[in-house]
């Protein structure tokens, strides 16, 4: 069974750090693309970031670039997120996602298994 | 970027009923578009890809068409288990970019 377990959610301060993780079981991990989708509660979806099979490439929303950093760790079978410069405007519940996509069939980009999702509050 | 839009935002219905989303991009995408529905205080679920390919246990009255820039799900008999929000989403290209979703509700 599919599992992917988001980890690392709390309250900021803005300006503030905080690292997400994700741990993921029940497939081969280092064979697909996997993401992070964020949603402030009671709205829509806002796709966040995504890295490929083995990190070596990484694609990011204009408004996380230079402040978040995607990364995962494929012995451990984890995804992470590291969060800095943390806006009042990033506070949403973050999903880590699994992407069943192929690079060199351009069908990456879509999510077949979500987290449960983890909140993060930016508040002073 | 390419922009996604859904219509109708809100979709009162009943049970038996036939329901159609759509949703519009506002360049071709070709058929890399999928459908998630999201029940609340869950995370969505991926119904349809490729603009319509149903996704492994997912009921046949779940249907999707349409490619470049329209696109449509249609729900043939609404049941009780499928209110809930719909997103669609493209994937051509990055950024990948949601639809504002459908809310269809009782």
């Amino acid at each position: 069974e599919v599992q992917l377990v988001e980890s690392g959610g709390g309250l900021v301060q803005p300006g503030g750090s905080l690292r997400l993780s994700c741990a993921a079981s029940g497939f081969a991990f280092s064979n697909y693309w996997m993401s992070w989708v964020r949603q402030v509660p009671g709205r829509g979806l806002e796709w966040v970031a995504d890295i490929n099979e083995d990190g070596s490439a990484t694609y990011y929303v204009d408004s996380v670039k230079g402040r978040f950093t995607v990364y995962r760790d494929n012995g451990k079978n984890s995804l992470y997120l590291q969060m800095n410069r943390l806006r009042v405007d990033d506070t949403a519940v973050y999903y880590c996602a699994r992407d069943p996509g192929v690079a060199a069939a351009h069908t990456v980009g879509h999510f077949d298994f979500w987290g449960q999702g983890a909140l993060i509050a930016v508040s002073s | 970027a390419i922009w996604v839009t859904q219509s109708p935002s809100l979709l009162p219905a009943s049970s038996g009923d036939r329901v159609t989303i759509t949703c519009r991009v506002s360049q071709d995408v070709r058929t890399y578009l999928a459908w998630y529905r999201q029940k609340p205080g869950k995370a969505p679920e991926l119904l349809i890809s490729g603009a319509s390919t149903l996704q492994s246990g997912v009921p046949s009255r779940f249907s999707g068409s349409g490619s470049g820039t329209e696109f449509t799900l249609t729900i043939s008999r609404l049941q009780s288990e499928d209110f809930g929000t719909y997103f669609c989403q493209q994937y051509d290209k990055f950024p990948l970019n949601f639809g504002g979703g459908t809310k269809v509700e009782i």
